[in-house]
């Protein structure tokens, strides 16, 4: 069945520090990659997504590749700002909308 | 914008009883509305896919009698947990999918139900 697997949390950085989030799918296709962030008390928000394989999504200063090779979706910042403080949902879907999350990924940032 | 809105945030209610959950797109019309259910440091689960005017289609192992949805409207859909337990306990969220060529999902902020 299709899945997806992102980095386990919580992950807490200094302001200015680089982001990495792991996220892999497994599909028996090409799925569509999305990432969703949630900030506390609020629903979900699309980030970014990308459609189709070396698509880059990218918005707000995060950056995400869809690898086909290594069928990756990682979410990457160069400079992270206490505000990027959220938990972030990669997850994918195949066209019939239904999406299949990753665990989420809780970001803690301090000034 | 688009905005989704869900009613309650949180509730308590006791074991035996039933808890509506309302989840409402306010400022657009959504033909499709998805319920998830969320675990403590778990992924968001889908449970139903909520379809105006027609019945709802469940998912695997989710019990279409314990959770009744309604999608009486083109802004509102209705999650009963019906004779609910604590294992019940849990984090739903709901989505709405905005009618259009991008047809993207816009997420409510969730409900903490409790049963006690």
């Amino acid at each position: 069945g299709n899945s997806v697997t992102q980095m386990e949390g919580p992950v807490t950085l200094s302001e200015e520090a680089f982001l990495t989030i792991n996220c892999t799918y497994t599909a028996t296709g090409y799925p569509s990659l999305f990432w969703y962030v949630q900030y506390p008390g609020e629903g979900l928000q699309l980030l970014l997504k990308a459609t189709k394989a070396d698509d880059k999504g990218s918005n707000k200063g995060f950056e995400a590749t869809y690898r086909k090779e290594t069928t990756s979706f990682h979410l990457e910042k160069g400079s992270v700002q206490v505000s990027d403080s959220a938990v972030y949902f990669c997850a994918s879907n195949f066209g019939n909308e239904k999406l299949t999350f990753g665990t989420g990924t809780r970001l803690t940032i301090i000034p | 914008g688009a905005v989704v809105s869900q009613h309650p945030s949180w509730v308590i209610c006791k074991s035996g009883t039933s808890v509506k959950i309302e989840c409402r797109s306010l400022d657009f019309q959504a033909t499709t509305m998805f319920w998830y259910r969320q675990f403590p440091k778990q992924s968001l689960m889908l449970m139903a896919t909520s379809n105006e005017g027609s019945k709802a289609t469940y998912e695997q192992g989710v019990e279409k009698d314990k959770f009744l949805i309604n999608h009486a409207s083109l802004t509102l859909s209705t999650l009963t947990v019906t004779s609910a337990h604590p294992e019940d306990s849990s984090f739903y969220i709901c989505s709405a999918m905005k009618q259009g060529p991008a047809r993207e999902q816009y997420f409510g902020p969730g409900t903490r139900l409790t049963v006690t």
